[in-house]
């Protein structure tokens, strides 16, 4: 199996700060890597995908990158509604998520 | 617009099976096109992808979480564009919310980008 080791598990952060994410997997997984976004209460919501892809609809701010074990999800200046909890996931063999990042005001 | 939609008991006891139902509006799942499935989340906690199914040439192929994998069961009843899943032998650890989802493939990463709201499934006598 995949081991999936995200990071910071939690942070503080101020409106208009640049914040970075970073998921490290156990093994090579190209740029099978997806990143979400959830809410208290409610579903995920796709950010991120392939990497570095940014999915349609969503801001400009965000931002994927690396490939093969290492990845990091940017937010460049953090806005009021992206506090929330954010999760990376593999797709290159079987599904695993990480374990989460929750990211609230300071 | 595709609609996913959860639906199944909420409270099931020790040792029974969990059975939850999915109905998908705005795509059919026989279509071949994507995975149809089954993510959790125990309160509190991080998500963990369950199961998912998919349709290719006349034929329905599945995959399970290994961690769970001899307790599981998806399926799929393409007349009323649904799909199931089957959890036995449940304990406390089961209590979640459960969402059905689709993940596409317009990426070799298959994303997920569309959910249900999810329901949650407490799991005690």
């Amino acid at each position: 199996d995949i081991q999936m080791t995200q990071s910071p598990s939690s942070l503080s952060a101020s409106v208009g700060d640049r914040v970075t994410i970073t998921c490290r997997t156990s093994q090579s997984i190209s740029n099978y890597l997806n990143w979400y976004q959830q809410k208290p209460g409610k579903a995920p919501k796709l950010l991120i995908y392939a990497a570095s892809s940014l999915q349609s609809g969503v801001p400009s701010r965000f931002s994927g990158s690396g490939s093969g074990t290492d990845f990091t999800l940017t937010i460049s200046s953090l806005q009021p509604e992206d506090f929330a909890s954010y999760y990376c996931q593999q797709s290159y063999s079987g599904r695993t998520f990480g374990g989460g990042t929750k990211v609230d005001i300071k | 617009q595709v609609q996913l939609q959860e639906s199944g008991p909420g409270l099931v006891q020790p040792s029974q099976t969990l059975s939850l139902t999915c109905t998908v509006s705005g795509g059919f799942i026989s279509s071949g096109d994507y995975y149809w499935s089954w993510i959790r989340q125990p309160p509190g906690k991080g998500l963990e992808y369950v199961a998912y199914i998919f349709y290719s040439g006349n034929t329905y192929y599945t995959y399970y979480n290994p961690s769970l994998k001899g307790r599981l069961s998806i399926s799929a009843d393409t007349s009323k564009n649904q799909f199931s899943l089957n959890l036995s032998s449940v304990t406390a650890a089961d209590t979640a919310v459960y969402f059905c989802a689709r993940a596409t493939p317009y990426s070799t990463s298959w994303p997920v980008d569309y959910w249900g709201q999810g329901t949650l499934v407490t799991v005690s006598s």
